[in-house]
């Protein structure tokens, strides 16, 4: 139980373009999910904190016009990173808490952007 | 000063080793405690969780949490080449909160 999928696995695109990752819960409704960012040998950051049918609550210094993120159902986040630049290549991790649960967030398996 | 902290390894050990994994905090209101498995190229498996202080069992893995001394731990007992991965703490305020993550170490269990 608790299977949180994240699609595409990998994607690569060119600069200036825009790009969005999706991020299900399948077995269980998500009240609350969660975007983070990982670089190569450092811990996860987090972007963003999303409540299904409410706007996104973004960390400081992330850019909320860049990073667009919709939660749409209970079940659907998706992050948009737009007009991408090779410095937005990166490993992008959704997670998922469960409704009514208390601490627990179940991570997805991450999307590797790679911005040419 | 981060509010976790963590050495980032590398730890490498040999097969059948007891593995101590640690993470020190400065924040008294965390309550509570997790660890996190990631492979490369995966995203976070939890672990362990654990309330407060006091000691937690699942099969080889034992954490331990001391809200005196701000410290956690993770032991890992006859440990095998599949447990190589990187291991993060986390900890957080209270229900709903922001999980606060530690740099991870990477760990390395020779056959």
């Amino acid at each position: 139980g608790a299977v949180v999928s994240q699609h595409p696995s990998w994607v690569i695109c060119k600069s200036g373009t825009s790009v969005k990752i999706e991020c299900r819960s399948l077995d269980f409704q998500a009240t609350t999910m969660f975007w983070y960012r990982q670089f190569p040998k450092q811990s996860l950051m987090l972007m963003a904190t999303s409540n299904e049918g409410s706007k996104a609550t973004y960390e400081q210094g992330v850019e909320k016009d860049k990073f667009l993120i919709n939660h749409a159902s209970l079940t659907l986040s998706t992050l948009t990173v737009t007009s991408a630049h090779p410095e937005d290549s990166s490993f992008y991790i959704c997670s998922a808490s469960v409704a009514g649960g208390l601490y627990e967030q179940y991570f997805g398996p991450g999307t590797r952007l790679t911005v040419t | 000063q981060k509010e976790v902290e963590q050495d980032p390894g590398p730890l490498s050990v040999p097969e059948g080793a007891i593995v101590s994994l640690n993470c020190t905090y400065s924040n008294s209101a965390f309550q509570y405690f997790m660890w996190y498995r990631q492979y490369s190229r995966k995203g976070p498996e939890l672990l362990m969780y654990t309330y407060s202080s006091g000691n937690k069992e699942d099969g080889r893995f034992t954490a331990q949490v001391d809200k005196s001394s701000k410290y956690i731990s993770l032991f890992i007992r006859d440990s095998q080449p599949s447990d190589s991965a990187t291991y993060l703490c986390a900890m957080i305020r209270n229900q709903g909160g922001k999980l606060i993550f530690g740099q991870g170490t990477e760990l390395s269990v020779k056959p």
